[in-house]
Protein backbone atom coordinates (compact mmCIF):
# COMPACT_ATOMS: atom_id res chain seq x y z
CA UNK A 1 0.00 0.00 0.00
CA UNK A 2 0.53 3.43 -0.36
CA UNK A 3 1.15 5.80 2.92
CA UNK A 4 2.21 9.67 2.64
CA UNK A 5 2.28 11.79 5.66
CA UNK A 6 2.33 16.09 5.39
CA UNK A 7 1.66 18.98 7.85
CA UNK A 8 -2.14 19.95 7.41
CA UNK A 9 -1.92 23.64 7.72
CA UNK A 10 1.05 26.36 7.20
CA UNK A 11 0.38 29.96 7.80
CA UNK A 12 3.35 32.57 6.36
CA UNK A 13 3.28 36.32 5.94
CA UNK A 14 3.84 37.57 2.14
CA UNK A 15 7.77 37.53 0.89
CA UNK A 16 8.46 34.40 3.21
CA UNK A 17 9.43 31.07 2.67
CA UNK A 18 7.61 27.94 3.31
CA UNK A 19 8.59 24.22 3.36
CA UNK A 20 6.48 21.76 3.04
CA UNK A 21 7.56 18.24 4.00
CA UNK A 22 6.40 14.72 3.04
CA UNK A 23 7.56 11.72 4.39
CA UNK A 24 5.80 8.24 2.23
CA UNK A 25 5.67 4.22 2.93
CA UNK A 26 5.12 2.79 -0.39
CA UNK A 27 5.50 -0.35 -2.18
CA UNK A 28 6.94 -0.17 -5.64
CA UNK A 29 8.18 3.57 -5.62
CA UNK A 30 9.03 5.69 -8.50
CA UNK A 31 9.21 9.52 -7.91
CA UNK A 32 7.12 11.59 -5.87
CA UNK A 33 5.42 14.39 -7.40
CA UNK A 34 3.92 17.30 -5.94
CA UNK A 35 0.37 19.30 -6.99
CA UNK A 36 -1.25 22.83 -6.26
CA UNK A 37 -4.87 22.90 -6.06
CA UNK A 38 -6.85 26.18 -5.51
CA UNK A 39 -10.09 26.57 -3.67
CA UNK A 40 -12.80 25.23 -6.40
CA UNK A 41 -10.01 24.67 -8.78
CA UNK A 42 -8.54 21.43 -10.58
CA UNK A 43 -5.30 20.04 -9.06
CA UNK A 44 -2.19 21.33 -11.15
CA UNK A 45 1.22 19.87 -11.45
CA UNK A 46 3.99 21.70 -9.86
CA UNK A 47 7.24 19.16 -10.10
CA UNK A 48 8.40 15.63 -10.18
CA UNK A 49 11.39 13.98 -8.45
CA UNK A 50 12.54 10.87 -8.75
CA UNK A 51 16.33 11.12 -8.27
CA UNK A 52 17.50 12.54 -4.83
CA UNK A 53 18.02 16.19 -5.40
CA UNK A 54 16.94 19.02 -5.87
CA UNK A 55 14.48 20.88 -8.19
CA UNK A 56 14.10 24.42 -8.86
CA UNK A 57 11.26 25.86 -10.86
CA UNK A 58 10.81 29.82 -10.51
CA UNK A 59 10.58 29.94 -6.76
CA UNK A 60 9.54 26.80 -6.16
CA UNK A 61 12.17 23.78 -5.22
CA UNK A 62 11.48 20.04 -4.49
CA UNK A 63 13.59 18.06 -2.91
CA UNK A 64 13.77 14.18 -2.49
CA UNK A 65 15.55 11.46 -0.77
CA UNK A 66 14.66 8.25 -1.25
CA UNK A 67 17.09 6.67 1.40
CA UNK A 68 15.19 8.84 3.89
CA UNK A 69 11.89 8.15 1.99
CA UNK A 70 11.05 12.04 2.36
CA UNK A 71 10.30 15.22 0.26
CA UNK A 72 9.77 18.79 0.13
CA UNK A 73 8.66 21.67 -1.55
CA UNK A 74 9.80 24.59 -0.88
CA UNK A 75 7.86 27.78 -1.55
CA UNK A 76 9.91 31.44 -1.71
CA UNK A 77 9.07 35.12 -2.09
CA UNK A 78 5.56 33.79 -0.73
CA UNK A 79 2.83 35.71 -2.56
CA UNK A 80 -0.97 35.79 -2.04
CA UNK A 81 -2.01 33.32 -5.20
CA UNK A 82 0.38 31.02 -3.52
CA UNK A 83 -2.91 30.29 -1.04
CA UNK A 84 -3.83 27.22 -1.69
CA UNK A 85 -3.70 23.20 -1.01
CA UNK A 86 -0.14 21.43 -1.70
CA UNK A 87 -0.10 17.47 -2.39
CA UNK A 88 2.60 15.38 -2.40
CA UNK A 89 1.76 12.24 -4.61
CA UNK A 90 3.66 8.76 -5.00
CA UNK A 91 4.06 7.39 -8.44
CA UNK A 92 3.75 3.40 -9.07
CA UNK A 93 2.51 2.20 -12.14
CA UNK A 94 0.12 4.63 -13.59
CA UNK A 95 -1.16 5.59 -10.04
CA UNK A 96 -0.73 8.44 -8.55
CA UNK A 97 -1.39 7.87 -4.88
CA UNK A 98 -2.08 11.57 -3.06
CA UNK A 99 -0.63 12.75 0.74
CA UNK A 100 -3.81 14.79 2.68
CA UNK A 101 -2.89 17.71 1.57
CA UNK A 102 -1.12 20.81 2.86
CA UNK A 103 -3.43 23.83 3.58
CA UNK A 104 -1.08 27.06 2.99
CA UNK A 105 -2.47 30.55 3.85
CA UNK A 106 -0.80 33.33 3.31
CA UNK A 107 -1.21 36.58 5.16
CA UNK A 108 -0.08 40.27 3.95
CA UNK B 1 -2.19 22.59 -25.30
CA UNK B 2 -1.67 21.07 -22.35
CA UNK B 3 -5.44 21.36 -21.54
CA UNK B 4 -7.93 18.70 -20.33
CA UNK B 5 -12.12 19.80 -20.74
CA UNK B 6 -14.89 18.27 -18.64
CA UNK B 7 -18.56 18.77 -18.79
CA UNK B 8 -20.39 19.06 -17.27
CA UNK B 9 -19.00 21.45 -15.03
CA UNK B 10 -22.04 20.78 -12.18
CA UNK B 11 -24.65 18.43 -12.18
CA UNK B 12 -27.44 17.47 -10.04
CA UNK B 13 -29.12 14.40 -10.07
CA UNK B 14 -31.74 12.44 -8.04
CA UNK B 15 -30.88 8.22 -6.85
CA UNK B 16 -32.62 7.38 -9.82
CA UNK B 17 -31.27 9.14 -12.58
CA UNK B 18 -28.48 7.81 -15.34
CA UNK B 19 -26.13 10.69 -16.21
CA UNK B 20 -22.57 10.89 -18.02
CA UNK B 21 -19.65 13.07 -17.52
CA UNK B 22 -17.31 13.74 -20.69
CA UNK B 23 -13.75 14.48 -20.72
CA UNK B 24 -11.66 15.07 -23.86
CA UNK B 25 -7.84 15.89 -24.19
CA UNK B 26 -5.79 16.92 -27.48
CA UNK B 27 -2.66 16.50 -26.11
CA UNK B 28 -2.48 12.83 -27.96
CA UNK B 29 -2.05 11.06 -24.50
CA UNK B 30 -2.54 7.85 -24.11
CA UNK B 31 -3.87 7.33 -20.89
CA UNK B 32 -6.84 8.83 -18.69
CA UNK B 33 -7.75 8.61 -15.79
CA UNK B 34 -10.98 9.22 -13.44
CA UNK B 35 -10.92 10.62 -9.82
CA UNK B 36 -12.86 11.35 -7.31
CA UNK B 37 -12.46 14.44 -4.49
CA UNK B 38 -14.86 14.93 -1.66
CA UNK B 39 -14.17 18.37 0.07
CA UNK B 40 -10.67 19.03 1.88
CA UNK B 41 -9.65 15.81 0.89
CA UNK B 42 -7.28 14.51 -2.03
CA UNK B 43 -8.17 12.94 -5.21
CA UNK B 44 -8.91 9.45 -5.23
CA UNK B 45 -7.96 7.14 -8.50
CA UNK B 46 -11.04 5.28 -9.45
CA UNK B 47 -10.28 4.13 -13.23
CA UNK B 48 -7.33 4.01 -15.53
CA UNK B 49 -7.33 3.46 -18.92
CA UNK B 50 -4.26 2.92 -20.95
CA UNK B 51 -3.95 3.47 -24.87
CA UNK B 52 -7.98 2.98 -24.68
CA UNK B 53 -8.09 -0.26 -22.25
CA UNK B 54 -9.48 -0.34 -19.28
CA UNK B 55 -5.95 -1.05 -16.90
CA UNK B 56 -7.36 -0.18 -13.49
CA UNK B 57 -10.24 -0.32 -11.83
CA UNK B 58 -9.63 0.75 -7.72
CA UNK B 59 -12.90 -1.31 -7.09
CA UNK B 60 -15.56 1.14 -7.72
CA UNK B 61 -19.33 0.61 -7.11
CA UNK B 62 -20.71 -0.81 -10.75
CA UNK B 63 -23.23 1.94 -10.24
CA UNK B 64 -20.25 4.11 -11.76
CA UNK B 65 -19.21 2.81 -15.72
CA UNK B 66 -16.40 4.30 -17.37
CA UNK B 67 -15.87 4.20 -21.22
CA UNK B 68 -13.45 5.13 -24.06
CA UNK B 69 -14.78 5.76 -27.25
CA UNK B 70 -11.74 6.70 -28.53
CA UNK B 71 -7.84 8.10 -27.22
CA UNK B 72 -9.21 11.66 -27.18
CA UNK B 73 -12.39 10.73 -25.23
CA UNK B 74 -13.09 9.17 -21.96
CA UNK B 75 -16.81 8.95 -19.97
CA UNK B 76 -18.20 8.33 -16.61
CA UNK B 77 -21.77 7.07 -17.02
CA UNK B 78 -23.72 7.69 -13.64
CA UNK B 79 -26.86 5.12 -12.64
CA UNK B 80 -28.37 5.03 -9.32
CA UNK B 81 -25.68 6.31 -7.37
CA UNK B 82 -26.21 7.71 -3.26
CA UNK B 83 -25.90 11.04 -2.01
CA UNK B 84 -23.03 10.08 -0.50
CA UNK B 85 -21.22 10.18 -4.00
CA UNK B 86 -22.02 13.76 -4.43
CA UNK B 87 -18.02 14.53 -4.65
CA UNK B 88 -15.98 16.89 -7.46
CA UNK B 89 -15.02 14.23 -10.74
CA UNK B 90 -11.99 14.70 -12.00
CA UNK B 91 -10.54 13.47 -15.35
CA UNK B 92 -6.72 13.46 -15.75
CA UNK B 93 -4.42 12.24 -18.66
CA UNK B 94 -0.88 11.74 -19.18
CA UNK B 95 1.52 10.52 -22.09
CA UNK B 96 0.77 7.03 -21.14
CA UNK B 97 4.52 6.14 -22.38
CA UNK B 98 6.16 5.67 -19.68
CA UNK B 99 3.34 4.92 -16.73
CA UNK B 100 5.17 5.73 -13.79
CA UNK B 101 6.86 8.77 -14.37
CA UNK B 102 4.43 10.53 -16.72
CA UNK B 103 2.64 14.06 -15.13
CA UNK B 104 -0.74 14.00 -15.26
CA UNK B 105 -2.47 16.78 -16.15
CA UNK B 106 -6.21 17.26 -14.24
CA UNK B 107 -9.15 18.76 -16.23
CA UNK B 108 -11.55 21.27 -13.83
CA UNK B 109 -13.70 18.46 -13.04
CA UNK B 110 -17.82 18.16 -12.90
CA UNK B 111 -19.04 19.22 -9.30
CA UNK B 112 -21.70 16.21 -8.92
CA UNK B 113 -24.42 16.74 -6.42
CA UNK B 114 -26.54 13.80 -6.11
CA UNK B 115 -30.15 13.79 -4.33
Amino acid sequence: GQSLEQPSEVTAVEGAIVQINCTYQTSGFYGLSWYQQHDGGAPTFLSYNALDGLEETGRFSSFLSRSDSYGYLLLQELQMKDSASYFCASSNDYKLSFGAGTTVTVRA
Amino acid sequence: DTEVTQTPKHLVMGMTNKKSLKCEQHMGHRAMYWYKQKAKKPPELMFVYSYEKLSINESVPSRFSPECPNSSLLNLHLHALQPEDSALYLCASSQGASGVTDTQYFGPGTRLTVL
